[in-house]
């Protein structure tokens, strides 16, 4: 087993510019989402899906699009790339999507910046 | 609202001194579920633990150690006999039933054992 898997590690963008950060995962996990982490303030939800063809939206979600077509992928779009954007992104999947919480394995993060 | 405070931004020991990592959490919900995590230097988030709410037994697991105290909200890990390896970022995170998975994380405690 793989994990949770993420592309790109690093990534530098200018403002303005779009990109989608990849995450997959091989353990056939329901549930599967999104964090960014900035100094000081944990990680923040940016949006989450509880399977295939369902997203919803986490605490942080403006400027940032997700998909789910299938089980293993979740993709984070950035529409159009702000300073205030640069962080490090965490994808994370765990099995249930419903009332009963299980640990989050987390992918190794992309660390973005954009200026 | 749910919440979780980590009052302790930075803590420095020296090897084999005990430490106590602090947690708070505020939730309206009655069934919920408490974790911690461990980032170290490498940036990747390691699973320590999951409680949930109406399971307050302590918890040992080497010379880790977590207090679950309902009445006053905590949820606390010790390391006995602090190493060098345990030197890293600590985060307590809350989900509750009502929200499924989502997680909200503390700030998270830095933790550095000096040799």
């Amino acid at each position: 087993n793989a994990g949770v898997t993420q592309t790109p590690k690093f990534q530098v963008l200018k403002t303005g510019q779009s990109m989608t950060l990849q995450c997959a995962q091989d353990m056939n996990h329901e549930y599967m989402s999104w964090y960014r982490q900035d100094p000081g303030m944990g990680l923040r939800l940016i949006h989450y899906s509880v399977g295939a063809g369902i997203t919803d939206q986490g605490e942080v979600p403006n400027g940032y699009n997700v998909s789910r077509s299938t089980t293993e992928d979740f993709p984070l779009r950035l529409l159009s790339a702000a300073p205030s954007q640069t962080s490090v992104y965490f994808c994370a999947s765990s099995y249930g999507a419903g009332q009963r919480s299980y640990e989050q394995y987390f992918g190794p993060g992309t660390r973005l910046t954009v200026t | 609202a749910q919440k979780v405070t980590q009052a302790q931004t930075e803590i420095s020991v020296v090897e084999k001194e005990d430490v106590t990592l602090d947690c708070v959490y505020e939730t309206r919900d009655t069934t919920y579920y408490l974790f911690w995590y461990k980032q170290p230097p490498s940036g990747e988030l390691v699973f320590l633990i999951r409680r949930n709410s109406f399971d307050e037994q302590n918890e040992i697991s080497g010379r880790y150690s977590w207090n679950f105290q309902k009445s006053t909200s905590s949820f606390n890990f010790t390391i006995t006999a602090s190493q060098v390896v345990d030197s890293a970022v600590y985060f307590c995170a809350l989900s509750e039933a009502e929200y499924g998975q989502n997680f909200v994380f503390g700030p998270g405690t830095r933790l550095s054992v000096l040799p």
